[in-house]
């Protein structure tokens, strides 16, 4: 069982440039999310979704849009990349959207921006 | 709103020796409560979870957490650290999408 997979593992990119980061996970489950990781900020929630068809904004979701065409796919585009979205992003899922969950996380994203 | 803080960035400490690490959380409702744990250049893993019941809960790998209402605090303790304890350490609160705090390094040295 794969988990959660991620792609790519790294990405070097310029500024202007349209990005889209790939999560597909196997579990079946309901809710997935984007989080970006920065150093001293922790992780924040990008977007989310609870079930397939939906989507829902975060804490820090300007700059990003999310789809959510079926249950195991969830990817993030940036439409315009810029240096402040440099940064490590993980995906993760969780059986249902609900408070008490585990979250299963895949092993990330590292974005540069230049 | 919600907020977690950890009160400390980086916590060395030597192989065998007792660890703590701090989290505090600010909320007006009843939250559920966890720790993460990154292993370097992994993804994050749940380490440990309180919802509800026991106020003190455990890791299979001898880590604990006590939920403390009053001082609205879940800290992290293990009374004798490996070096494979290395990692980075989160804690997080969920009303309903969780928030993270700032995350805690723990570097295990021999």
């Amino acid at each position: 069982i794969a988990g959660i997979t991620q792609a790519p593992t790294s990405q070097i990119l310029a500024a202007g440039r349209r990005m889209t980061l790939r999560c597909t996970q196997d579990m079946r489950h309901n809710a997935m999310y984007w989080y970006r990781q920065d150093l001293g900020l922790g992780l924040r929630l990008i977007h989310y979704s609870n079930t397939a068809g939906t989507t829902g904004k975060g804490e820090v979701p300007d700059g990003y849009s999310v789809s959510r065409a079926n249950t195991d796919d969830f990817p993030l585009t940036l439409a315009s990349a810029v240096p402040s979205q440099t940064s490590v992003y993980f995906c993760a899922s969780s059986e249902e959207g609900t408070s008490y969950n585990e979250q299963f996380f895949g092993p990330g994203t590292r974005l540069t921006v230049l | 709103a919600q907020s977690v803080t950890q009160l400390d960035s980086q916590v060395p400490v030597f192989e065998e020796a007792p660890v703590e690490l701090r989290c505090n959380y600010s909320s007006s409702v009843s939250v559920y409560l966890f720790w993460y744990v990154q292993y370097p250049n992994q993804g994050l893993q749940l380490l440990l979870k309180y919802l509800s019941g026991s106020t003190l809960v455990k890791s299979i790998n001898g880590f604990e957490a006590e939920f403390n209402k009053s001082q609205t605090s879940f800290h992290l303790r293990k009374p004798s650290v490996h070096i494979s304890d290395t990692a980075e350490y989160f804690c997080a609160v969920s009303e309903g999408k969780l928030i993270f705090g700032q995350g805690t390094e723990l570097s295990v040295k021999p």
